[in-house]
């Protein structure tokens, strides 16, 4: 079966402090996978998305960036975290051809920047 | 640009009433359409999924109407339970990429 995994649960960091966040799948093969954000208020946004290793597409222009380094790992990073980072992240993916690109979320990271 | 709409924002219905949630999309122009649930500081669950030249798609007490021509989608869930609570979140997928654009949600309360 397939799984998508996400850690840490939960962060607290200060302002200016570097971020990594990270997004594993199991279970597929070559899977799109997918960074949202979800602010206090708002709606979920796309913030990145990456159809293959090393082939990474960004959405909103902002000091975060992705990586994908493994075929089913994706990373979501800062040099120096804003207040404006704040926000709940939530990793997808599809699994591609076939699947009509329905897409399953892991369970999230809670970003808490003072 | 799409935009997508979800009304009523907030619903709250005694249980064992059905729901009925409406989601609308400006560009008629979807791969598919996606209903998804989320509880309170979770993840997203996928609920349905609906392709564009579906009109239907059931799955238990979930059932998911689409009309691409009149960009509207409703989400049905018969005989509401307490355990239905949550916000549920329509989206559309606007290209081959996958990617999702969502709405605001509604949140709904089911009072036992």
């Amino acid at each position: 079966s397939q799984t998508i995994h996400q850690w840490p649960a939960t962060l607290v960091q200060p302002v200016g402090s570097p971020l990594s966040l990270e997004c594993t799948v199991e279970g597929t093969s070559n899977p799109n996978l997918y960074w949202y954000r979800q602010a206090a208020g708002r709606g979920l946004q796309l913030l990145f998305y990456s159809v293959g290793i090393g082939q990474i597409s960004s959405e909103v222009p902002q000091n975060l960036s992705a990586s994908r380094p493994q075929d089913r790992q994706f990373i979501l990073s800062s040099k120096k975290l804003l207040l404006s980072d704040s926000g709940f992240y939530l990793c997808a993916y599809h699994s591609g051809l076939g699947s009509y690109n329905e897409q399953f979320f892991g369970p999230g990271t809670r970003l808490t920047v003072l | 640009k799409q935009e997508v709409t979800q009304i009523p924002a907030a619903l709250s219905v005694p249980e064992g009433e059905n729901l009925v949630l409406n989601c609308s999309f400006t560009d008629s122009a979807i791969y598919n359409l996606q209903w998804f649930r989320q509880d309170p500081g979770k993840g997203l669950t996928s609920l349905l999924l609906i392709q564009s030249s579906q009109r239907e798609q059931t799955s238990g007490r979930l059932n998911a109407s689409l009309d691409k021509s009149s960009g509207r989608s409703t989400l049905y869930i018969a005989a509401s339970q307490p355990g239905d609570s949550a916000t549920y979140l329509c989206a559309v997928i606007t290209d081959s990429w996958g990617k999702l654009q969502f709405g605001a949600g509604t949140q709904v309360v089911v009072t036992p």
